[in-house]
């Protein structure tokens, strides 16, 4: 069974320029979320989807950051336009339905640095 | 809302040392604690989760945690480390009730020689 996936590993940008981020949940999963770290901090929450709809997204920082899952498949995380302070991994997790005692699997991440 | 506390930020063993991290979280409530490794060029990964009845909890690779209700505590120990245990560790809980998202430590980072 494939895991989640993330692209791009790797994305250098500079400041005002737009950039989006994928993940790929695990095939069945309705559950998918996005994580940030940045550097020196703990890992935080930014929002859940289940399936296509945004069921929180109180952790995201501001409207610079949107999020979309279409047809409640694969999400993408778009910064625009990007500042110094989103360089960070961003993770994206999936579980598979409604157990508040499902486990997450996380993706590798994607290591965003903003110029 | 909730918030986890791991008492050490990098940790230095050497081969067959014991181990042992912190890990305090404080929420009044009912949660479900858990532990993740993220191997170096890994994906974070579940090392062992403890959602209900023996407080002791067995993970992967030798890893074990113990959940001490009165204080707050969800510790993870192994008795002998390895090399190959060199990695950040992070400990994460969520509120047992419906949906509920991960809040994480700022991780230990744990490196091991040989």
């Amino acid at each position: 069974e494939a895991g989640v996936t993330q692209f791009p590993s790797h994305s250098v940008i500079e400041k005002g320029q737009t950039v989006t981020l994928r993940c790929d949940p695990i095939s069945g999963h309705d559950n998918l979320y996005w994580y940030r770290r940045v550097m020196g901090k703990e890992i935080k929450f930014l929002l859940h989807f289940v399936k296509e709809s945004k069921q929180d997204e109180s952790g995201m920082p501001n409207n610079r950051f949107l999020a979309e899952r279409t047809g409640g498949t694969y999400s993408t995380l778009k910064v625009q336009p990007a500042e110094l302070e989103d360089s960070g991994v961003y993770f994206c997790a999936s579980s598979p339905g409604f157990l508040d005692q499902e486990t997450q699997y996380f993706g590798p991440g994607t290591r965003l640095l903003v110029l | 809302a909730q918030s986890v506390s791991q008492h050490n930020h990098h940790v230095i063993l050497s081969e067959a040392a014991s181990l042992e991290l912190g890990c305090n979280y404080s929420y009044g409530g009912t949660v479900n604690l858990f532990w993740y490794v993220q191997y170096p060029g890994q994906h974070l990964q579940l090392l062992l989760k403890y959602f209900s009845g023996d407080p002791l909890v067995k993970g992967i690779k030798g890893f074990e945690a113990e959940f001490i209700k009165s204080k707050f505590s969800f510790n993870l120990r192994k008795p002998s480390v390895q090399w190959s245990d060199t990695a950040e560790y992070f400990c994460a809980v969520n509120v047992n009730s419906g949906y509920s998202t991960l809040t994480f430590g700022k991780g230990t980072m744990l490196l091991v020689s040989p």
